[in-house]
């Protein structure tokens, strides 16, 4: 079946602007997870997602940083005034999460994001 | 709080050698613990994950791992190289089965040659 998708693949952007970047989950994921991947941070969780739940904001580096999902799926993360240290990787996951087992987290391809 | 150290940015091995990376975890918890591989321009993929059902876990592509409780390490192994398995490799943990956020390392580079 389809992964998850993200869009778009790059993003090349002037600082001060705001850019939206989009995930499309696998069908049926209920939880949804946003990370970042720099050179100087590595792997950075930044927020999750599960079902109607409030979502788990707590790796946001800061209140440029905002994220929704809509009607349980699709979710996108806006960064507003877009600084040249936003320059990275955004990666999108999604999981099904069973009870009494455990979630496998599975990747989109990322949106690599320049902010000139 | 949680956290993965993995030893070596960089490892470089022979084609048909022994692949070792190495992974030591921090966790108050009993913890979950993941392999994924990230290809060149790609997302991560899930390799192989330990979820306390046992200590010998078993992945795709030949690798395997090994939790060892008393090292606090979860060391990805596969008995021979191939030049496909060059690639970046990231160990990570989470406190709730994977029901949470990922902690990950900072990442160990494969290189493989002939």
């Amino acid at each position: 079946g389809a992964g998850v998708s993200q869009s778009p693949s790059n993003k090349v952007t002037e600082k001060g602007k705001d850019v939206e970047l989009r995930c499309d989950p696998i069908s049926g994921h209920t939880a949804l997870y946003w990370y970042r991947q720099s050179l100087g941070q590595g792997l950075e969780f930044l927020i999750y997602f599960q079902g109607n739940s409030a979502p788990d904001k707590s790796g946001l580096p800061s209140d440029r940083f905002s994220a929704e999902r809509t009607g349980g799926s699709v979710s996108t993360l806006t960064i507003q005034r877009t600084q040249q240290e936003d320059s990275a990787v955004y990666l999108c996951a999604s999981s099904y999460r069973r009870t009494g087992g455990t979630d496998t987290q599975y990747f989109g391809p990322g949106t690599r994001l320049t902010v000139l | 709080a949680q956290s993965v150290t993995q030893l070596g940015s960089h490892v470089s091995v022979s084609e048909g050698a022994l692949v070792l990376l190495r992974c030591n975890y921090s966790s108050s918890v009993p913890p979950y613990l993941f392999w994924y591989v990230q290809y060149p321009n790609q997302g991560l993929q899930l390799l192989l994950k330990y979820t306390s059902a046992a200590t010998l876990v078993k992945g795709i592509n030949g690798f395997e791992a090994e939790f060892k409780k008393s090292e606090t390490s979860f060391h990805l192994t596969k008995p021979s190289a191939h030049m496909s398995d060059a690639a970046e490799y990231f160990c990570a943990v989470s406190d709730l089965g994977g029901y949470n956020k990922l902690i990950f390392g900072a990442g160990t580079r494969l290189a493989v040659h002939p």
